[in-house]
């Protein structure tokens, strides 16, 4: 099994401040036939299911504002908010699908 | 656009059955292996199991807290994902999303309690 370590547990970042967080697998889920990384991020606030912000580990979903930035490969992966607004308070997961069983990090606490 | 509305989550008692459905749309959903996640109250996403297209066997597998107890079936003429739960216990209760890889639904709520 794939297993994934994110960090921090937890981040107080000031508004208008950048917010990195990382991921890393045990195992490498860049997929070599496609070069793609089967990698995501979410975003979850309170009360609400988890929203993709970043997929295919760069890609941003559309819709997501261009301060959400997904970087990264092969173990190794990191998500940036290059500016820190309020309604990006949330717990941030990452996840991988490259094999079953999917994994999923512990989780981000992003705090103002 | 890929669409995966999840229904049918409902109050159970411990030992009871349940079946939850996924219906897609915006995709050839035959084509497509299907994940099931789940996220219990508080704690953070499980992956519970995943079925393959028939035209790659149709084979399902699961994650060990669930095998035996759970099965993951499709209905490919009606673009649907089924998820029958049986034997249930109160750690099963969560919100259970389906996923072709990253969630994209609303997921549904089982709540497994006396």
């Amino acid at each position: 099994d794939i297993v994934m370590t994110q960090s921090p547990a937890s981040l107080a970042v000031s508004l208008g401040a950048r917010a990195t967080i990382n991921c890393r697998s045990s195992q490498s889920v860049l997929f070599s036939s496609n070069n793609k990384n089967y990698f995501a991020w979410y975003q979850q606030k309170p009360g609400q299911p988890p929203k993709v912000i970043v997929s295919w580990a760069s890609a941003r979903e559309s819709g997501v504002p261009d301060r959400f930035s997904g970087s990264g490969s092969g173990t190794d992966f990191t998500l940036t908010i290059s500016s820190l607004q309020a309604e990006d308070v949330a717990l941030y997961y990452c996840q991988q699908y490259y094999s079953t069983p999917w994994r999923f990090g512990q989780g981000t606490k992003v705090e103002i | 656009e890929v669409q995966l509305v999840e229904s049918g989550g409902d109050l159970v008692r411990p030992g009871g059955s349940l079946r939850i459905s996924c219906a897609a749309s915006g995709f050839t959903f035959s084509k497509e292996w299907m994940n099931w996640v789940r996220q219990a109250p508080g704690k953070g996403l499980e992956w519970i199991g995943r079925i393959k297209s028939r035209s790659d066997g149709g084979a399902a597998d699961y994650a060990a807290p669930v095998k035996g107890r759970f099965t993951i079936s499709r209905d490919d003429s009606r673009n649907t994902l089924y998820l029958q739960m049986n034997s249930l216990k109160t750690e099963d209760t969560a919100v259970y999303y389906c996923a072709i890889d990253v969630i994209r639904g609303q997921g549904t709520l089982v709540t497994v309690s006396s």
